[in-house]
């Protein structure tokens, strides 16, 4: 069985600020690893997603997230984070089976 | 324009009732899943649908039946309601079932059992 685990329930950053939102999962075989918004009172969207090849994937919106075996995680990042930024981000893992298992969600607050 | 529309937004039953999740997705795709969002839980697998055929069945309770009259609507019916029902149930598609598809989501139906 799988886990995700997303060690911090929220972030406060400032815009313009960068922020890392950690993602660990615990698995022994090849697993796909995703990263999805969801704005207040809206279904989730897809940033980005890794499975194989280069561990630093660019997702929509500036976003980037990076695979990390030895750590087993897949920290998400921006550079630079506007206020509509704020969100509540899920990482997530599918072990080839298209049923994806999510984390708990970090919120992230920008303040002006 | 939502391409995953989701009906109700919001809807409360009391328990005992029965209700209807209506979705219906214009993106072309094959496969359909049921996910729910309670306080307590992460977001959790319910179902996925292929081609109009269950796949995979993860919601331990046969309250919860899966409808699909047509390619692009999977539609969750919940029979015996109860408060620990109360939850935002999303629905989702993708191209197919396996890992390499995205999935894309509906905005939810919350729902409240009193």
């Amino acid at each position: 069985t799988q886990t995700v685990s997303q060690s911090d329930a929220h972030v406060t950053v400032f815009e313009g600020d960068s922020v890392e939102l950690r993602c660990n999962y615990s698995y022994g075989g090849s697993i796909y690893l995703s990263w999805y918004i969801q704005h207040h009172g809206h279904g989730l969207q897809f940033l980005l997603k890794y499975y194989s090849g280069n561990p630093v994937v660019q997702g929509v919106n500036g976003f980037e997230a990076e695979f990390s075996k030895s750590d087993s995680s897949f920290h998400l990042r921006k550079a630079s984070v506007h206020w509509s930024d704020s969100a509540v981000y899920f990482c997530a893992v599918d072990t080839n089976t298209g049923k994806l298992t999510f984390g708990d969600g970090t919120v992230l607050t920008v303040k002006p | 324009d939502p391409k995953i529309i989701q009906k109700p937004k919001y809807l409360v039953a009391v328990t005992g009732s029965e209700k209807i999740l209506i979705c219906e997705q214009y993106l072309g795709h094959n496969a359909m899943y049921w996910y729910r969002q309670s306080a307590k839980k992460p977001l959790e697998f319910m179902f996925s649908y292929s081609y109009q055929k269950l796949m995979d069945n993860q919601t331990a309770s046969s309250r919860f039946q899966p409808q699909s009259s047509k390619k692009n609507h999977l539609d969750l019916q919940i029979t015996a309601l109860k408060p620990d029902d109360s939850a935002t149930y999303f629905c989702a598609s993708s191209q197919g079932t396996t890992s390499q598809n995205t999935l894309y989501f509906g905005a939810g139906t919350r729902l409240s059992v009193l």
